[in-house]
C-alpha cells in the first residue's frame, strides 16, 4: 500500500514563527504535492513537485515555499505565519508512469491553527 | 480556469437507497477522473477512477462517464450510514495535477 506520512496531525503556532510542514511518501513517486483545505473553499493546490529540486507554483503560492531535496520528502514551510493560514493541510503524490497514473494519494492531513 | 462543479448538498439519502453524485467539468481535453470519498476530519481516500466513456463498477459503487456532456456521476446502491461523507469529484489537468471540486456532502440515515 502507498503510504504518504505527514509528520503532524496538529500543530499551534503563533503569528510570525517560521512553519515547516513534512511530508514523506515510500512508493518512490515523482511528484509530490501540497493543499490547503478551508470549508466551502475545497482542495486548493499551494505548490506541486515533479522531482528532485524542481518544484512549481499551484493557485495559492503566496505567503509559502517549499523544497524537495530527496525524492520521498516534500517540505512546506510557512516563513511568516498569518492567522489566515489557519487551515487543514494535506500532501499528496502521484506516480508519472504506469496505468492509472494520476492518481494522487494523500497523507492524514495536519490541522495549523495559527494564533 | 479549469473548473469542477459540485453541488455541495447535503444529499439526503435513506439506508438501502441509491445514491447520486454529479459533477461537471470544463475541460473538454480531460481524460482522467476520480471520485475520492473524505470522512470528517480525514483526508480524502481514493474510491474510484474511470477514464472512458460509460459505467465502471466496483461492488456497490459505479462511475459513470459522458465526455460529450462533460459529466461525471458516482451512484451508490444500497447505501449504508458508514458511507455518510464528503465525496470529490477530480479531474485530471496538466503537468500530473488533479483539479478539484468542493464536494457534495452525503448523508445517509437508518
Amino acid at each position: 500500500d502507498v503510504k504518504v506520512t505527514q509528520s503532524s496531525r496538529y500543530l499551534v503556532k503563533r503569528t510570525g514563527e517560521k512553519v515547516f510542514l513534512e511530508c514523506v511518501q515510500d512508493m518512490d513517486h515523482e511528484n509530490m504535492f501540497w493543499y490547503r483545505q478551508d470549508p466551502g473553499l475545497g482542495l486548493r493546490l499551494i505548490y506541486f513537485s515533479y522531482d528532485v529540486k524542481m518544484k512549481e507554483k499551484g493557485d495559492i503560492p503566496e505567503g509559502y515555499s517549499v523544497s524537495r531535496e530527496k525524492k520521498e520528502r516534500f517540505s512546506l514551510i510557512l516563513e511568516s505565519a498569518s492567522t489566515n493560514q489557519t487551515s487543514m493541510y494535506l500532501c499528496a503524490s502521484s506516480p508519472t508512469s504506469g496505468r492509472p497514473k494520476n492518481i494522487q494519494y494523500f497523507g492524514a492531513g495536519t490541522r495549523l491553527s495559527v494564533l | 480556469q479549469k473548473e469542477v462543479e459540485q453541488n455541495s448538498g447535503p444529499l439526503s439519502v435513506p439506508e438501502g437507497a441509491i445514491a447520486s453524485l454529479n459533477c461537471t467539468y470544463s475541460d473538454r481535453g480531460s481524460q482522467s477522473f476520480f471520485w475520492y470519498r473524505q470522512y470528517s476530519g480525514k483526508s480524502p481516500e481514493l474510491i474510484m477512477f474511470i477514464y472512458s466513456n460509460g459505467d465502471k463498477e466496483d461492488g456497490r459503487f459505479t462511475a459513470q462517464l459522458n465526455k460529450a456532456s462533460q459529466y461525471v456521476s458516482l451512484l451508490i446502491r444500497d447505501s449504508q450510514p458508514s458511507d455518510s461523507a464528503t465525496y470529490l469529484c477530480a479531474v485530471g489537468g496538466s503537468f500530473q495535477k488533479l483539479v478539484f471540486g468542493t464536494g457534495t456532502r452525503l448523508l445517509v440515515s437508518p
